[in-house]
């Protein structure tokens, strides 16, 4: 079954100190992983895609299949990464997009 | 990119009504979805809108509960009928970029059902 599981629902840290955003999943094929965002009153934007494997505001994630885990990370947080990051799987063809529970990041300053 | 416009954006509502959402997209889209956020949990899929077919339900959603329309390639509705406080939640319509399989969303519908 594909699953997407994000064991942490809040992570509080301070400004300037290193953030790993954790998500692991399950899938029978080879799936695309994303992570979206949602900051305060926004609606839900993609923030990156492993296929890309580009840095976006500083944030990178790598795909490890052997783990199967795609973890966000950031070496120096801001305050303005504070939001509700949730990672997601895309299935062979990118028929559909299965959302992990989610992890709210509050940087504290 | 799509840009996405769900409306309403909230409405409260008596049970045993129904609402309908409506979900119009900027440009044409293959695929269109419909999910659900109940408080304090994640996304969860209801049902992929089909343009000229019967939508697509997940396990645990049938169309009964959530009829859905997508009567061309850049709008879809979702009614949520015969409604329970149950169904509180919020409601997002979400298309697909077939280019590179971004997901793009509108900005929800919060219902309130009482």
């Amino acid at each position: 079954a594909q699953r997407v599981t994000q064991p942490e629902k809040l992570l509080s840290v301070f400004k300037g100190a290193p953030v790993e955003l954790k998500c692991n999943y399950s899938y029978s094929g080879s799936p695309e992983l994303f992570w979206y965002v949602q900051y305060s009153r926004q609606r839900l934007q993609l923030l990156l895609r492993h296929i890309s494997r580009e840095s976006i505001k500083g944030f990178t994630a790598d795909l490890n299949k052997g783990e199967t885990s795609f973890h966000l990370k950031k070496p120096f947080a801001q305050e303005e990464d504070s939001a509700m990051y949730y990672c997601a799987l895309s299935n062979t063809g990118g028929f559909k997009t299965i959302f992990g529970a989610g992890t709210r990041l509050f940087v504290k300053a | 990119s799509a840009v996405i416009s769900q409306k309403p954006s909230r409405d409260i509502c008596q049970r045993g009504t129904s609402l309908t959402i409506q979900c119009q997209v900027d440009s044409q889209v293959t695929m269109m979805f419909w999910y659900r956020q109940q408080p304090g949990q994640s996304l969860t899929l209801i049902a992929t809108a089909n343009q000229g077919s019967e939508a697509t339900y997940e396990s645990g959603f049938v169309i009964d509960k959530f009829p859905i329309s997508r009567p061309n390639l850049t709008f879809s509705t979702l009614t949520v009928s015969n409604m329970s406080p149950e169904d509180s939640s919020i409601y997002l319509c979400s298309c697909m970029s077939t280019a590179n399989t971004e997901a793009f969303f509108g900005q929800g519908t919060r219902l309130t059902v009482v």
